[in-house]
C-alpha cells in the first residue's frame, strides 16, 4: 500500500499569515496533487506536479503556490492566508502510467 | 457545465439492498477511478477502469467511454458502506490532471 503522509493534521492560522502544508510519499511516484474539499464542491484541484522541480496550476490555483523540491515531497504554500481558505486539504500521489491515486489523511486548516 | 457529474447527490439504502451510482462526463476521458470517503474522512481507492467492467466483492463498476459514463453498483449493502463515493477522471487532453465529481453521499440504514 502506497504511503502518503501529510503534516500537520490540523492547523489554525491567522488572516495574512503564511501557511505551509507538507506532503511526503515514499513510493517513488512521479505525480503528486493538492486538492481542497469543501461542502458542495467535492474535491477541487489546486496544483499538481509530474516530477521533481515541476508544478502546474490546477483548477483553483489563486492564492496558493506549490513546491516540489524532490520526488518525495510536495508542499502547498499560502503566502497570505484568508478565511476563504479554511478547508480540508488532501495530498495525493500516483505513478505515471498507473492510474490509481493514493491519498493522505488530509489537513484541516482553519484561517481566523 | 461541470466536466464530471455524479448522481444521485445522496442515497439511503437499507442493509442488504442494492443500488447504483452514476458518473457522467462532458468530454472524452482516459479512464475513471472510484473512491470511498469513510466517516473518518479517509479516501480509499475502489476501482480504476480504462474500459469495461471490474468487480470486487459486493462492488461492480463499469466504464463506457463512448457513452461518457461510469457506474458503481453496490449489492447487499452493509453499514460500513456508508460514506461518500467519488468518481474521478483524467481529462484526455492532460494526462496528469485528475478531476473529481461532487460525490454521492450514501447512508446505509439498519
Amino acid at each position: 500500500e502506497a504511503a502518503v503522509t501529510q503534516s500537520p493534521r490540523n492547523k489554525v492560522a491567522v488572516t495574512g499569515g503564511k501557511v505551509t502544508l507538507s506532503c511526503n510519499q515514499t513510493n517513488n511516484h512521479n505525480n503528486m496533487y493538492w486538492y481542497r474539499q469543501d461542502t458542495g464542491h467535492g474535491l477541487r484541484l489546486i496544483h499538481y506536479s509530474y516530477g521533481a522541480g515541476s508544478t502546474e496550476k490546477g483548477d483553483i490555483p489563486d492564492g496558493y503556490k506549490a513546491s516540489r523540491p524532490s520526488q518525495e515531497n510536495f508542499s502547498l504554500i499560502l503566502e497570505l492566508a484568508t478565511p476563504s481558505q479554511t478547508s480540508v486539504y488532501f495530498c495525493a500521489s500516483g505513478d505515471r502510467g498507473k492510474e490509481t491515486l493514493y491519498f493522505g489523511s488530509g489537513t484541516r486548516l482553519t484561517v481566523l | 457545465g461541470m466536466p464530471v457529474e455524479q448522481n444521485p447527490p445522496a442515497l439511503s439504502l437499507y442493509e442488504g439492498a442494492e443500488s447504483g451510482l452514476r458518473c457522467n462526463f462532458s468530454t472524452t476521458m482516459k479512464g475513471v477511478q472510484w473512491f470511498q470517503q469513510n466517516h473518518r474522512g479517509r479516501l480509499i481507492t475502489l476501482f480504476y477502469l480504462a474500459q469495461g467492467t471490474k468487480e470486487n466483492g459486493r462492488l461492480k463498476s463499469t466504464f463506457n467511454s463512448k457513452e461518457r459514463y461510469s457506474t458503481l453498483h453496490i449489492k447487499d449493502a452493509q453499514l460500513e458502506d456508508s460514506g461518500t463515493y467519488f468518481c474521478a477522471v483524467k481529462v484526455d487532453t492532460n494526462a496528469y490532471k485528475v478531476i473529481f465529481g461532487k460525490g454521492t453521499h450514501l447512508h446505509v440504514l439498519p
